[in-house]
């Protein structure tokens, strides 16, 4: 069955650093999807992904945070600079359409950071 | 603010019972509904989705959707040990690709 598939699995980082967190998306897969999950919170909306261009974000989501898609199947979140708070499990998730027609979200299986 | 409101619970319930999950959702004009699974440490899962009103079944599981009164449910039937999850209710709320989350109710299953 196809999947999503999130590198790496955990990372450990100094703040300040710069952290780029991996995902490749369901390949017939339209939309891409950043959200994230801090420990024992709600999970957060960060950004989508449509046509090679960023079609929402939130307001988590400022000038230290990045998305690319570099080459045809790797989909990528940068974090410039990162803080404490930016510690969390981040989701990357795909699906075929938006999630306001029939789009169900497949998730990947997360990547926790850790900013000491 | 849009908010999707859930009982963080826990919620305990009977292996075999009936086990029913509520959410509230502040936008009138919410799209699409969902229900996902999330086991600790792991990621969402998606259980259903629903976008009219009415009940939706799927096996075990019923969504129920009640725009007039802005809330979505869940009822889990015959409910097995490996229930035990929190399950997140998320909304579409007059956007294409964001959904909003809500914290979450732990469920129980009790052998």
């Amino acid at each position: 069955e196809p999947e999503v598939t999130q590198t790496p699995s955990h990372q450990v980082t100094q703040m300040g650093q710069e952290v780029i967190l991996r995902c490749v998306p369901i390949s017939n897969h339209l939309y891409f999807y950043w959200y994230r999950q801090i420990l024992g919170q709600k999970v957060e909306f960060l950004v989508s992904f449509y046509n090679n261009e960023i079609s929402e974000k939130s307001e988590i989501f400022d000038d230290q945070f990045s998305v690319e898609r570099p080459d045809g199947s790797n989909f990528t979140l940068k974090i410039r600079s990162t803080k404490l708070e930016d510690s969390a499990m981040y989701f990357c998730a795909s699906s075929e359409a938006g999630t306001g027609s029939t789009g169900e979200l497949f998730f990947g299986e997360g990547s926790r950071l850790t900013v000491l | 603010q849009k908010e999707v409101e859930q009982n963080s619970g826990p919620l305990s319930v009977p292996e075999g019972a009936i086990a029913s999950l509520n959410c509230t959702y502040s936008d009138r004009g919410s799209q699409s509904f969902f229900w996902y699974r999330q086991y600790s440490g792991k990621s969402p899962e998606l259980i259903m989705f629903i976008y009219s009103n009415g009940d939706k079944e799927d096996g075990r599981f019923t969504a129920q959707l009640n725009k007039a009164s802005q809330y979505v449910s869940l009822l889990i039937r015959d409910s097995q040990p490996s229930d035990s999850a929190t399950y997140l209710c998320a909304v579409n709320m007059d956007s294409n690709y964001q959904l909003i989350w809500g914290a979450g109710t732990k469920l129980i299953i009790k052998p």
